[in-house]
């Protein structure tokens, strides 16, 4: 069976740092990979998505991931964060199942 | 277009009490399914549906019902409630359901079952 875990339930960075939110993913097949991010009271919405074309996907408001296979990793990095970048972050993979297998989330804090 | 559209935002139910959430999405998607999403736990899926009149269970389908009549609507139905379905319940759709697909997620019902 598949699975997403996202190391660290709580990241804390200072505005203007590296943000580095981790995913590792467990499949036996190549897997479509996903981050969505989710804000206080909304519901998801997606960052970007690996689907095998390339391996560093670029995504919205700044984000990017780098799929690599050999460390079975989709992390997703921002150069710069924002106060605005302060939300829940969620990796999911699809194989197969017709849903999305979703990581438990890392709660992303920037610091002013 | 609105996307996916959820009501009610809130709800308190008492155990035993039955209510029925909705969904509707104006993307004309084939593929509509229902997430609860629980502290720590990430979504998981309840049930899922690829087209009018088609559905089947996911990961954590016991107490829910649905149905698809139409391409819009998918409706989550709790038959008896129960406090372990107080949860944010969050709809989503998809084109075709394929692996690849985008899912997009309605704003989420905020479930309290006392």
């Amino acid at each position: 069976a598949q699975s997403v875990t996202q190391l660290g339930s709580h990241v804390s960075v200072s505005e203007g740092a590296l943000v580095l939110l981790r995913c590792n993913y467990s499949s036996s097949v190549p897997p479509y990979l996903f981050w969505y991010v989710q804000y206080p009271n909304q519901g998801l919405q997606l960052l970007l998505k690996y689907t095998s074309a390339a391996t560093l996907v670029k995504g919205i408001n700044g984000f990017e991931a780098e799929f690599k296979k050999s460390e079975t990793s989709f992390h997703l990095t921002k150069p710069s964060a924002h106060m605005s970048d302060a939300a829940e972050y969620f990796c999911a993979s699809n194989t197969g199942r017709r849903a999305l297998t979703f990581g438990s989330g890392t709660r992303l804090q920037v610091q002013p | 277009n609105a996307g996916v559209t959820q009501t009610p935002k809130f709800q308190v139910l008492k155990t035993g009490q039955s209510m029925t959430l909705q969904c509707a999405q104006d993307m004309n998607h084939e593929y509509m399914s229902w997430y609860r999403q629980d502290p720590g736990m990430g979504l998981r899926l309840i049930h899922y549906s690829v087209g009018a009149g088609i559905t089947d269970q996911g990961e954590v389908p016991n107490g829910y019902n649905v149905s698809r009549s139409t391409t819009e609507d998918f409706p989550l139905r709790l038959l008896s409630a129960a406090p372990s379905q107080t949860s944010v319940y969050f709809c989503a759709s998809s084109r075709t359901g394929a692996d690849s697909d985008t899912q997009y997620f309605g704003p989420g019902t905020r479930l309290t079952v006392l």
